[in-house]
């Protein structure tokens, strides 16, 4: 069974700041692996997505994440982040092996920019 | 496409009384899941479908919860008796076909629905 451990619960950090928001999975067979986001009020949106290839993935709005498959990891970077990035990030993992029938979610980290 | 459309938005409700929640996924896709998201206990796969058909509801909490979707278009969640520890957040999401590269895996939410239990 696949699980997925988000490391920071949350993560205050000043605008035009770094930010790294750590995500670590286990899983027995391959996976798929996302970044979901959710604001206020709101449902979750996919933020970006690993499904094969290169392990550098980037989303529009500035942020990246990079499978580990070593350190079993997915971390989110952006280099430089604004008030509006405020909100809840979900790291998220699915089974190829099932078909990915079954998306599993960490436990979510709260980001806070301040001004 | 509209997205995922859920209903009520919002329901307040008194311990007791039946609650049924409702979903509209998007138009082609072929698999629906019911996530319950609380503070506590993060987001939870209750149900999930493909093709109409109940796959897995291990999540379910208990029988007092049931799902159902009679059609592709369509699905409701429905809780009875209610519980004050219903209360949550109650998310719809619908995924296309697998194996599709673009769509693989990927759901789609509605905006949920925040259930009040009295």
């Amino acid at each position: 069974a696949q699980s997925v451990t988000q490391l920071d619960s949350q993560v205050p950090v000043f605008e035009e700041a770094p930010v790294e928001l750590r995500c670590n999975y286990s899983s027995s067979v391959s996976v798929y692996l996302f970044w979901y986001v959710q604001y206020p009020n709101q449902g979750l949106q996919l933020l970006l997505k690993y499904l094969s290839g290169s392990t550098l993935v980037e989303s529009i709005n500035g942020f990246e994440a990079e499978f580990n498959k070593s350190q079993t990891s997915f971390h989110l970077r952006k280099p430089s982040v604004h008030i509006s990035d405020t909100a809840e990030y979900f790291c998220a993992v699915s089974d190829i092996g099932t078909g990915g029938f079954k998306t599993i979610f960490g436990a979510g980290t709260r980001l806070f920019v301040k001004a | 496409d509209a997205g995922v459309i859920q209903s009520p938005r919002h329901e307040v409700t008194e311990m007791g009384q039946e609650v049924t929640l409702r979903c509209k996924p998007i138009s082609g896709h072929n698999s629906l899941f019911w996530y319950r998201q609380t503070m506590m206990r993060g987001l939870e796969l209750l149900i999930y479908f493909n093709n109409n058909v109940p796959i897995d509801d291990s999540g379910m909490p208990e029988d007092r919860f049931s799902a159902k979707m009679p059609n592709a278009s369509f699905s409701t969640l429905k809780i009875q008796p209610s519980e004050p520890r219903d209360s949550a957040v109650y998310f719809c999401a619908s995924r296309g076909r697998s194996g599709v590269p673009s769509g693989a895996n990927v759901l789609t939410f509605g905006a949920g629905s925040r259930l009040t239990v009295l």
